[in-house]
């Protein structure tokens, strides 16, 4: 059966670190791969996808990147975080473009920037 | 641009009551309508799915919901609560294009015992 892991599960850093956020899915091949961040009372936000390895869409500007080394493997990153980086970011897989298929999501990082 | 808009953010219920959770989308073509739900400490899953078809549309724990095109609406609704409904319940569109979701605000469920 397929699983998405994220990691780590909680992270604190200051304001202008680094970051990097990673998201790895098991038990398929050639996923669909999407970023979230959920801020609250905002839902969850779209922030990248990707399709295959290295290609990758962004949905929002922001400070935020995203790289997909691997084809089960997808990375969020910042040169500098801001406060208003802090968030649940979530990762989810799905397999095809079809808008028929669902999304199967990851635990999450809780992210807070200080 | 698709978007997706839940009227309540949070609804508060005594078990046994009825639920009616709102959804309205905006986008002029056809849509895939989800209902996801995020139990406290769990991963958000799929509750249910519309893609075409009966617009009533049955999902997990006797959820329900019912697309009507003309109101862009896809209300989610259940007959009597239960305190393990208690969770946090996104409404999403999915317009195409790389399978990408469109979510709404979210409406946090409290189900008191």
């Amino acid at each position: 059966s397929q699983t998405i892991h994220q990691w780590p599960a909680t992270l604190v850093q200051p304001v202008g670190s680094p970051l990097s956020l990673e998201c790895t899915v098991e038990g398929t091949s050639n996923p669909n791969l999407y970023w979230y961040r959920q801020a609250a009372g905002r839902g969850l936000q779209l922030l990248f996808y990707s399709v295959g390895i290295g290609q990758i869409s962004s949905e929002v500007p922001q400070n935020l990147s995203a790289s997909r080394p691997q084809d089960r493997q997808f990375i969020l990153s910042s040169k500098k975080l801001l406060l208003s980086d802090s968030g649940f970011y979530l990762c989810a897989w799905t397999t095809g473009t079809s808008s028929y298929n669902e999304q199967f999501f990851g635990p999450g990082t809780r992210l807070t920037v200080l | 641009a698709q978007s997706v808009s839940q009227h309540n953010h949070h609804v508060i219920l005594s078990e046994a009551a009825s639920l009616e959770l709102g959804c309205n989308y905006s986008y002029g073509g056809t849509v895939n309508l989800f209902w996801y739900v995020q139990y406290p400490g769990q991963h958000l899953q799929l509750l249910l799915k519309y893609f075409s078809g009966d617009p009533l549309v049955k999902g997990i724990k006797g959820f329900e919901a019912e697309f009507i095109k003309s109101k862009f609406s896809f209300n989610l609704r259940k007959p009597s609560v239960q305190w393990s409904d208690t969770a946090e319940y996104f409404c999403a569109v999915n317009a195409g294009q790389g399978g990408k979701l469109i979510f709404g605000q979210g409406t946090e469920l409290s189900v008191k015992p």
